[in-house]
């Protein structure tokens, strides 16, 4: 079946700091992936998304390349602020075998310090 | 932008009492979801919908469970006989019929059963 493996957290950072995040993945077909980020007290946003090999998500800062041979979708961010502070979550889905449904990573806390 | 919105945004009910959890998903959105998210753990898919009927579901969405669109806006998540172990965070996610289209998710509604 389709999984979703990420770092685990949580990772502390000083403000400025440069982020990796590392998502892996297994999937029977051609997933979606996607960058979800839930701030405190809050439900999940998405952040960036890539729907095929090579293709490079972005928002806000963030960037994460979909790379086929290493199954990977690493999250990076060159400069974190405090209010990057989040639990993020990698997430796939596999619309071309039928499964719409998202499969999370277990999610990763990401603390910035002042 | 238009929002994915659930209530009550925070339920609490009897061990064994039934609870109706409703959204409202976004207005030109086709396909309709439930995750759940139990106090620590990963973001966990339980069903979607589309059409009238459901889709996909995954082995936590037993027989206690069921939805319903019971409008042309509602789409709601009963749990029938609630048990200590349904407490959790439960999201609502829409998403267009574009097969590698972004769910959006409401707030969440946390459930805690006594």
């Amino acid at each position: 079946g389709n999984s979703v493996t990420q770092m685990e957290g949580p990772v502390t950072l000083s403000e400025e700091a440069f982020l990796t995040i590392n998502c892996t993945y297994t999937a029977t077909g051609y997933p979606s992936l996607f960058w979800y980020v839930q701030y405190p007290g809050e439900g999940l946003q998405l952040l960036l998304k890539a729907t095929k090999a090579d293709d490079k998500g972005s928002n806000k800062g963030f960037e994460a390349t979909y790379r086929k041979e290493t199954t990977s979708f690493h999250l990076e961010k060159g400069s974190v602020q405090v209010s990057d502070s989040a639990v993020y979550f990698c997430a796939l889905s596999d619309p071309d075998t039928g499964r719409r449904a998202l499969t999370f990573g277990s999610g990763t806390r990401l603390q910035v310090q002042p | 932008e238009p929002e994915v919105t659930q209530t009550p945004s925070h339920q609490v009910t009897q061990m064994g009492q039934e609870v109706i959890l409703r959204c409202v998903p976004i207005s030109n959105h086709l396909y309709f979801y439930w995750y759940r998210q139990i106090l620590g753990q990963k973001v966990e898919f339980l069903v979607s919908f589309y059409n009238n009927e459901i889709s996909e579901k995954s082995e936590i969405f037993d027989d206690q469970f069921s939805v319903e669109r019971p409008d042309g806006s509602n789409f709601t998540l009963k749990i029938r006989s609630t048990k200590l172990e349904d407490s959790a965070m439960y999201f609502c996610a829409s998403s267009d019929d574009s097969g590698n289209q972004p769910q959006h998710f409401g707030d969440g509604t946390r459930l805690s059963i006594l």
